[in-house]
């Protein structure tokens, strides 16, 4: 199995807090990934990461913000958390951007 | 604007009987294409993959093929077992998009003994 943690795994909030969520590789791959999960929309790509400190914003990058200081974290984060938000958030990781991509455990975030 | 279609939500066969789940896309520019299978409170997992320039491709039980005039794919899973019960998504790599994998919603494959 790839090297990726995500942290926490677990987290309950409250509307209008920040919250950040993290991803950590050992494999040392140049690409990384926050998805979103959610009932009738499979997977859904937030923003990504071609380096360090290159990011890009996905199909449903509002509300988000993401940083990538070392190649090994990728940090998603979510400024004012909404209802909406509410959601299983994967990280995942890729040597090539044309290869398969390995994904993290998931964080399972609930916004109350 | 889905350009990745998995029809169906779930698929439900008999263990040791052949499984089959299709995706259908609509962007021709897609030239690869993935499968990933995803246990509950786990992260997907890659399961196979095809280029655009093959029509098959095999790994043990799993077999992709890949239909481009009719922009369709499918896994199929012989012989199914209870443990291949999970969600299996389609993915599609291309598109005009660099970096982006666009995936289907996914079709919950439950093998029953």
């Amino acid at each position: 199995d790839a090297g990726i943690t995500q942290s926490p795994r677990h987290k309950v909030t409250e509307t209008g807090t920040p919250v950040t969520l993290r991803c950590h590789q050992t494999e040392n791959h140049r690409y990384m990934y926050w998805y979103r999960q959610d009932p009738g929309h499979g997977l859904r790509l937030i923003h990504y990461s071609y380096g360090v400190k290159d990011t890009d914003k996905g199909e449903v990058s509002d509300g988000y913000s993401v940083s990538r200081s070392k190649t090994e974290d990728f940090l998603l984060t979510l400024e004012s958390a909404t209802s909406s938000q509410t959601s299983v958030y994967f990280c995942a990781i890729s040597e090539s951007e044309r290869l398969e991509q390995y994904f993290g455990p998931g964080t399972r975030l609930t916004v109350t | 604007d889905q350009q990745v279609k998995q029809n169906s939500p779930s698929l439900s066969v008999q263990e040791g009987r052949i499984s089959i789940l299709n995706c259908d896309y609509t962007n021709s520019m897609f030239d690869y294409f993935l499968w990933y299978k995803k246990y509950p409170a786990e992260g997907p997992t890659f399961l196979i993959s095809i280029s655009s320039i093959k029509d098959k491709n095999e790994d043990g039980r799993f077999t992709v093929f890949l239909n481009k005039s009719a922009k369709h794919l499918s896994l199929h899973i012989v012989p199914s077992q209870p443990g291949d019960s999970a969600v299996y998504f389609c993915a599609a790599w291309g598109g005009g998009s660099n970096y982006k994998l666009t995936f289907g919603k996914g079709t919950l494959l439950t093998v029953n003994p």
